[in-house]
């Protein structure tokens, strides 16, 4: 059965600075996505980056990225140049398989993001 | 990009009555949606996955008859939660994978409160 860790339920951070989320993840299937999505407190879950088990190359996006290491199952996130509107839940997520659009994901616990001014 | 429209954001009702939420597709064809469910300060917790045209598929533990799933076309899916209780109070919220795309669309979520 697929498992997704976060092992950090809350971290500050100060404005500017980088900061990593953790996440760590168990499955047997060779063929999976990571993803991790930042909720607000509105509630909306907003997309931010993927990673595909196949993917040679660590996922960039803006000032996301993904430390991607196969071996040992992780996957972390890290902000570069945090913001204040930075402060929210993040979530880190995986999908098994190739990934149809009937390909179920489940979520990590989540880490609280705050970002002191 | 692809959105899921999600109705209604919150709702309040009676315990024992049933309340309707629905997910649509504006921009693409969702042949799979999922509806989760997430307790305050919690994650999201996967109750099914509703499949257009068939049955959907429950996970383990989430009641089938409580929890009624429907996905009569490509654009919309519904969950209704019937003779709610208080404990049903929640935030409910739908996703689907728009085609040729990694990431999941999210709804903007449903906050139940049954009373």
């Amino acid at each position: 059965a697929q498992k997704i860790t976060q092992t950090q339920p809350g971290m500050f951070v100060q404005e500017k600075e980088a900061v990593t989320l953790d996440c760590t993840y168990d499955t047997s299937d060779p063929s999976y996505g990571l993803f991790w999505y930042k909720q607000p407190s509105s509630g909306e879950m907003i997309f931010l980056i993927y990673q595909g088990s196949y993917d040679q190359q660590n996922a960039t996006e803006g000032r996301y990225s993904l430390n991607f290491q196969k071996a040992r199952k992780s996957a972390n996130l890290v902000i570069s140049a945090s913001q204040l509107g930075d402060s929210a839940m993040y979530f880190c997520a995986m999908r098994e398989g190739r990934g149809s659009s009937a390909s179920k994901i489940i979520f990590g616990s989540g880490t609280r993001l705050s970002i002191r001014p | 990009g692809a959105v899921v429209s999600q109705h209604p954001s919150w709702v309040i009702c009676k315990s024992g009555t049933s309340v309707k939420i629905e997910c649509r597709s504006l921009d693409f064809q969702a042949t799979t949606m999922f509806w989760y469910r997430q307790f305050p300060k919690q994650s999201l917790m996967l109750m099914a996955t509703s499949n257009e045209g068939s049955k959907a598929t429950y996970e383990q533990g989430v009641e089938k008859d409580k929890f009624l799933i429907n996905h009569a076309s490509l654009t919309l899916s519904t969950l209704t939660v019937t003779s709610a209780h208080p404990e049903d109070s929640s935030f409910y919220i739908c996703s689907a994978r728009p085609g040729r795309t990694y990431g999941y669309t999210f709804g903007s979520g449903t906050r139940l409160t049954v009373v």
